[in-house]
């Protein structure tokens, strides 16, 4: 079955770091694309990044990039999200997806995380 | 970034009906659309991509349509299960974008 694990809640406080990391099996880890998505308490989905694990690659939305870091460890099929300094505002829900190429029609998140829930409070 | 406009952010509807999701696009993305399906608590799920195919297992009731700026999902024949919110998702270029999300609810 392809699928992929994320890790458990966190609760941190701020100026704390922490990584989370979503694990994949039941497929090639390093032949797709695995991208994070933020859902804050109560709103919608918001795309953060992605990263190729074969080759590392990665791209950052322009609100995300210098707030978080996406790498991938191949050799254990999984990849992690990090922050360095955790602000209250990183409170959320947080997704990992594959994404699926589906040649010329192009491509979507086809498999999900269960989601990790990240909460930053004094 | 491309925007996109996702309309009606919410919509009551009743079992049986034939509901219709909205998004508009800031520029054209030819057809590279996907929509999601989330259920409270729980991850999304891919309905369609390329717009207007339906990923598998996914009922046929379900369907796209559109092309450029302008895209529709709709529901043909509401069922319990589909109370939900909908989003769409445009992959056309990075960053991907999604819509802002529209909560079919019980009428």
């Amino acid at each position: 079955e392809v699928q992929l694990v994320q890790s458990g809640a966190e609760v941190k406080k701020p100026g704390e770091s922490l990584k989370i990391s979503c694990k994949g099996s039941g497929y090639s880890f390093t032949s797709y694309w695995i991208g994070w998505v933020r859902q804050m308490p109560g709103k919608g989905l918001e795309w953060m990044g992605i990263i190729y694990p074969g080759d590392s690659d990665t791209r950052y939305s322009p609100s995300f990039q210098g707030q978080v870091t996406i790498s991938a460890d191949k050799s254990i099929s999984t990849a992690y999200l990090q922050w360095s300094s955790l602000k209250a505002s990183d409170t959320a829900m947080y997704y990992c997806a594959r994404r699926q190429d589906y040649g010329d029609e192009g491509n979507a998140f086809d498999i999900w995380g269960q989601g990790t829930m990240v909460t930053v409070s004094s | 970034v491309i925007w996109m406009t996702q309309s009606p952010s919410l919509l009551s509807a009743s079992t049986g009906d034939r509901v219709t999701i909205s998004c508009r696009m800031s520029q054209g993305i030819s057809s590279y659309l996907a929509w999601y399906q989330q259920k409270p608590g729980k991850a999304p799920e891919l309905l369609i991509y390329a717009a207007s195919t339906l990923q598998s297992g996914v009922p046929s009731r379900f369907s796209g349509s559109g092309s450029g700026t302008d895209f529709t999902l709709t529901i043909s024949c509401l069922q319990s299960e589909d109370f939900a919110t909908y989003y769409c998702q445009q992959y056309y270029s990075f960053p991907w974008t999604f819509g802002q999300g529209t909560k079919v609810e019980i009428k």
